[in-house]
């Protein structure tokens, strides 16, 4: 069955500081990966999603993703966090029929001043 | 453009008692799903659709029960709630197979 591991459960970067969260799947063929966040008492949004082609995507509010299928590894990465960045960042995987999302249990990231 | 929408926001239940968590979308999207979030344990899948009629099991699907009558709804029904319901519920809607999800703001629900 299809999985996906966010190793940390809680980060906490200086504002201005560059950011890493972490993302593991489990799937045999090529995944469908997405990454979410998730602010305080609110649902979840999209930030980005890689289905196949280049493995650099971009998304919303200057973030990126390494598809890394050697490593099979998603990894979510921001040059210069802001305070507001601070939220849950969820990673989340097709699963193998295609017919749900299969979701991490979630990096909480702080930022300090 | 309203999307996803749950309701009730908020519910207060007592043991035993019964319940209809509503969820709609006017995106014409065959696919949704809906999600149990509890601290630690991210967002686990409880039921999900693929068209109007037809449903399937997600990983945390006993207690709670579903149908799907139309395109647009997705009810999930708890039969005799239990103190470990308590949770917030997210619904989701797809437009098809492997494509993103758009979310609802979520039902907090708690079980006394």
């Amino acid at each position: 069955a299809q999985s996906v591991t966010q190793p940390d459960i809680h980060i906490t970067v200086s504002e201005g500081a560059s950011l890493e969260l972490r993302c593991n799947y489990s799937y045999g063929a090529t995944p469908y990966l997405f990454w979410y966040v998730q602010s305080p008492g609110q649902g979840l949004q999209l930030l980005l999603k890689y289905f196949s082609g280049d493995t650099l995507v971009q998304g919303i509010k200057g973030f990126e993703a390494e598809f890394k299928r050697s490593q099979s590894s998603f990894n979510l990465r921001k040059p210069s966090v802001h305070w507001s960045d601070a939220a849950e960042y969820f990673c989340a995987v097709g699963n193998q029929a295609g017919t749900a999302l299969i979701f991490g249990k979630g990096t909480t990231l702080s930022v300090s001043s | 453009n309203a999307g996803v929408t749950q309701t009730p926001k908020f519910q207060v239940l007592k043991t035993g008692q019964s319940m209809t968590l509503q969820c709609a979308q006017d995106m014409n999207h065959e696919y949704m799903s809906w999600y149990r979030q509890d601290p630690g344990m991210g967002l686990r899948l409880i039921h999900y659709s693929v068209g109007a009629g037809i449903t399937d099991q997600g990983e945390v699907p006993n207690g709670y029960n579903v149908s799907r009558s139309t395109t647009e709804d997705f009810p999930l029904r708890l039969l005799s709630a239990a103190p470990s319901q308590t949770s917030v519920y997210f619904c989701a809607s797809r437009p098809g197979r492997n494509t993103e999800a758009f979310f609802g703001q979520g039902t907090r629900l708690t079980v006394v």
